[in-house]
């Protein structure tokens, strides 16, 4: 079973930031948070991770609240092509046992 | 970089066949996967390896083997064919060493229809 809540399904007006919520509650110290998604019928997409800290890359933000029970993934200026399911996962590294969990994720359309 | 490639991209067999999938990475990653993602669905492991010679399995391995004889390349293999493993599948390879995050790269997909 996936240790992470997503929302089915979100909106985005096109250019504006989008902010896509995640409720881990369950997470462990050594357990990282990552964001993938996955454009319509293409291999899913590494985007950010983080463990502690809050995180930033060319493609979005990672927001990690203190208690690390939640976070926020954050398209700045969300595209068209931001058209995809994310996927939130938490997990520790494969080789400390850990095993990414694709669960159903949130469907982000980016409206005109 | 090619990334992780996949062969063939679709494929359609009849109840009963075997056929193999290919995934190769020029990465020079030491992990690699195998997901099935069934529609409208998250995707499911159905084998990993840790390196060349070693491998184990995921979620869902009924069905299927795989063998890793070269860091590059993590064949999986379909035995009679049902029309329960028609699914797309993904490969995807990482760099697993100590406590750093694996961040996996995935390649395109094949789309198998069992018939």
């Amino acid at each position: 079973d996936a240790k992470t809540t997503q929302p089915p399904s979100m909106d985005c007006a096109e250019g504006r930031a989008a902010n896509l919520p995640c409720n881990h509650s369950t997470i462990s110290g050594n357990e990282y948070v990552y964001w993938y998604r996955q454009i319509h019928s293409q291999g899913p997409q590494y985007i950010i991770h983080g463990l502690k800290n809050n995180e930033t890359n060319e493609m979005a933000s990672l927001i990690i609240t203190e208690d690390r029970k939640s976070s926020t993934l954050i398209l700045p200026h969300a595209t068209l092509r931001d058209t995809a399911v994310y996927y939130c996962i938490v997990s520790l590294p494969y080789n400390q046992g850990g095993k990414l969990i694709f669960g159903q994720g949130t469907e982000l359309s980016v409206k005109p | 970089n090619a990334g992780v490639t996949q062969t063939p991209k679709f494929r359609i067999l009849k109840i009963g066949q075997s056929m193999t999938l290919q995934c190769a990475q020029d990465m020079n990653h030491n992990y690699m996967y195998w997901y099935r993602q069934d529609p409208g669905m998250g995707l499911k492991l159905i084998y990993y390896s840790v390196g060349a010679g070693i491998t184990d399995k995921g979620e869902v391995p009924n069905g299927y083997n795989v063998s890793r004889s070269t860091t590059e390349d993590f064949p999986l293999r379909l035995e009679l064919a049902a029309p329960s493993q028609t699914s797309v599948y993904f490969c995807a390879s990482s760099y697993s060493k100590g406590l750093r995050p694996d961040t996996q790269y995935f390649g395109p997909g094949t789309r198998l229809t069992v018939l």
